[in-house]
């Protein structure tokens, strides 16, 4: 089975600053890779996602990742945060197609500080 | 295209009462997922259907949740007693074949 581990629970973190959030997981065989974003009383919306190829994803507001194989990881990043970008970020895994169901990681905290 | 509907957005219950929730996807999506999210965690799938049948419901608490998609489009998810462990969010998402997951607004339920 899979598991996902997103190492830090809150980033506290100055408008414009650069950010990354940490994801791991593990799983015997190949995964897709997505970061979905939760603003609050919202779902979830897809941020990017990894299926194959090239390993820097880059996906909406600015934001990229890169897919590590060898550290089975892949973290999320922004060169420069905005204060909307004030949310819970979740890493999440799924086997075979990317519409399989979702594993997901604990959530990133993520607050933007004027 | 119009997204994920979820009613209602919230709901307040005693525990041992009853609660449904109603899912309507995106229209052609044949993948239909219930997720109950705790708060301070990540979604945890409950239930999925292909069209009108149950692919994985292997975190289901059977003995107390159900949930149906009769006619292979929209979808309710039933608590029957509730529990105090119940209070979350839970999330409904649609997806064409192979595609990623699109997620509604969620409801929110909160048992006293």
């Amino acid at each position: 089975a899979q598991s996902v581990t997103q190492l830090d629970s809150q980033v506290p973190v100055f408008e414009e600053a650069p950010v990354e959030l940490r994801c791991n997981y593990s799983s015997s065989v190949s995964v897709y890779l997505f970061w979905y974003v939760q603003y609050p009383n919202q779902g979830l919306q897809l941020l990017l996602k990894y299926l194959s190829g090239s390993t820097l994803v880059k996906g909406i507001n600015g934001f990229e990742a890169e897919f590590n194989k060898s550290q089975t990881s892949f973290h999320l990043r922004k060169p420069s945060v905005h204060i909307s970008d004030t949310a819970e970020y979740f890493c999440a895994v799924t086997l075979g197609a990317a519409g399989n169901k979702l594993t997901f990681g604990g959530g990133t905290r993520v607050l933007v500080k004027p | 295209e119009a997204g994920v509907a979820q009613s209602p957005r919230y709901k307040i219950i005693e525990k041992r009462q009853s609660v449904a929730f109603w899912c309507n996807p995106i229209s052609g999506h044949a993948t239909l997922y219930w997720y109950q999210q705790i708060l301070g965690q990540g979604p945890k799938l409950l239930i999925q259907f292909q069209n009108n049948g149950v692919v994985d419901d292997s975190q289901l608490p059977k003995d107390r949740f159900s949930a149906e998609r009769l006619k292979g489009v929209d979808s309710t998810l039933k608590i029957q007693p509730a529990k105090l462990e119940d209070s979350a969010v839970y999330l409904c998402a649609s997806s064409l074949d192979g595609q990623p997951q699109h997620f509604g607004d969620g409801t929110r339920l909160s048992i006293l």
